[in-house]
């Protein structure tokens, strides 16, 4: 089974500052890696698929890279609305996982 | 529009069953490979279950294994989690979601909430 190890678990990070959030997987999984977005009270939302390929409607400060096993999700000028868990998937190999989220605060 | 429309939740006893569906809309179903996903009150995000457009290729968590079945019926775009002997920990949001070609999830229902408690 292959895990995924989100940092950090939770930030406080102020408009308009670059965030960056990685995404450690325990053995490689080549770029079969994915970044949702989860807003309170609403259901996850594709941000980012196979690492670094962008997705129809979501703002292009959004952005992600890595493979194998190390990968970045990058949130360019953060804005109010981006305040959301954040949580990276992995789809190599059964069983699927996902990372324990990270929490972005907005002060 | 692309939707998914989970439903079948509800309160259930330890050790009791449940069926969740989940209605596809707005895209060709069978040529989709479909998953189920919860998420515990205040929790993360779990993989639960996974089926391939023709029920040829199926997976579970090791949580759920041997007491979840997940199914579909193409004719009817519809995909089914069969939940037997219910725990307190599988109390959570189940959330179904679509598969994409490069196997990301998009879009997602907006979850069907089970609760486990006599």
């Amino acid at each position: 089974e292959i895990v995924l190890t989100q940092s950090p678990d939770f930030q406080s990070v102020t408009p308009k500052e670059k965030v960056t959030i990685t995404c450690r997987a325990s053995q490689s999984i080549g770029s079969s890696l994915h970044w949702y977005q989860q807003k309170p009270d609403q259901s996850p939302q594709l941000l980012i698929k196979y690492a670094s390929q962008s997705i129809s409607g979501v703002p292009s400060r959004f952005s992600g890279s890595g493979s194998g096993t190390d990968f970045t999700l990058t949130i360019n000028s953060l804005e109010a609305e981006d305040a959301a868990t954040y949580y990276c998937h992995q789809s190599s190999s059964l069983p699927y996982s996902f990372g324990q989220g990270t929490k972005l605060e907005i002060k | 529009e692309v939707q998914l429309v989970e439903s079948g939740g509800g309160l259930v006893q330890p050790g009791r069953s449940l069926r969740l569906s989940c209605a596809a809309s707005g895209f060709t179903f069978d040529d989709y490979a479909m998953h189920w996903v919860r998420q515990a009150p205040g929790k993360g995000l779990e993989w639960v279950s996974g089926i391939s457009w023709n029920s040829g290729s199926i997976g579970y968590a090791d949580s759920v294994k041997g007491r979840f079945t997940i199914s579909r019926d193409n004719a009817k775009n519809s995909l089914y989690l069969q939940m037997n002997s219910l725990r307190a920990e599988d109390m959570a949001l189940y959330y179904c979601a679509r598969s994409g070609y490069l196997k990301e999830f998009d879009p997602w229902g907006q979850g069907t909430l089970v609760t486990v408690s006599s």
